[in-house]
């Protein structure tokens, strides 16, 4: 069973507008959460997380924003460039077996269209 | 400043063959992760370890073996190759399990098993 699930596998924006990616998850003790952004033929790179105590993280033209009670996080980039057409991850950290783990969802392909 | 180093890129097996692929990170993080990607889906734990000496089993363990004799490597042995492993395979590292800046990933090894 999917703990993580990102429903959209592909996601088209024009560059200058708004990109959301959409991701839901089921344990309700997972207490991070973080986006990572892969080109391809690379490892995937760090870009965002948030806590489960808060509501919204902001990094430049990255936002995370997280409803606890629906499950369901989303990551906006504004204003979308063609540089961040890439394959976004979204993940989900938990405590398992003695050991803080992250759980990842199957990606989010991004394409800005110039 | 390299990172997480991973070799080699790719790697044809025939089935019934062994390899080792190999992973050292130059950050002096603690923690170290074995991942690996089919098309389409998420990263999916294999193995990881939490110092020198010491590894645990992730999601996928079947097939693989580890061992971490110093901080810096941390290689994942195929013994038996077969058709479904197949896949992409990433290495990881992070200071500590419950880093909230994600893990540093390498650029991963793409093995075809025929």
């Amino acid at each position: 069973d999917q703990q993580v699930k990102q429903n959209s596998p592909s996601l088209s924006v024009q560059e200058g507008r708004i990109s959301i990616l959409n991701c839901d998850y089921t344990n309700s003790m997972f207490d991070y959460f973080l986006w990572y952004k892969k080109y391809p033929a690379e490892g995937p790179t760090f870009l965002i997380s948030i806590s489960s105590i808060k509501d919204k993280n902001e990094d430049g033209r990255f936002t995370v924003f997280l409803n606890k009670s629906a499950k369901h996080l989303s990551l906006h980039i504004v204003p979308s460039q063609p540089g961040d057409s890439a394959v976004y991850f979204c993940a989900a950290r938990g405590l398992g077996a003695g050991s803080y783990q992250l759980t990842f969802g199957k990606g989010t392909k991004l394409s800005v269209i110039p | 400043n390299a990172g997480v180093t991973q070799t080699p890129k790719f790697r044809i097996l025939k089935i019934g063959q062994s390899m080792t692929l190999q992973c050292t990170q130059d950050m002096n993080h603690n923690y170290m992760y074995w991942y690996r990607q089919d098309p389409g889906m998420g990263l999916k734990l294999i193995y990881y370890s939490v110092g020198a000496g010491i590894t645990d089993k992730g999601e996928v363990p079947n097939g693989y073996n580890v061992s971490r004799s110093t901080t810096e490597d941390f290689p994942l042995r195929l013994e038996l190759a077969a058709p479904s492993q197949t896949s992409v395979y990433f290495c990881a590292s992070s200071p500590g399990g419950d880093s909230n800046y994600g893990y540093t990933f390498g650029s991963g090894t793409r093995l075809t098993v025929v």
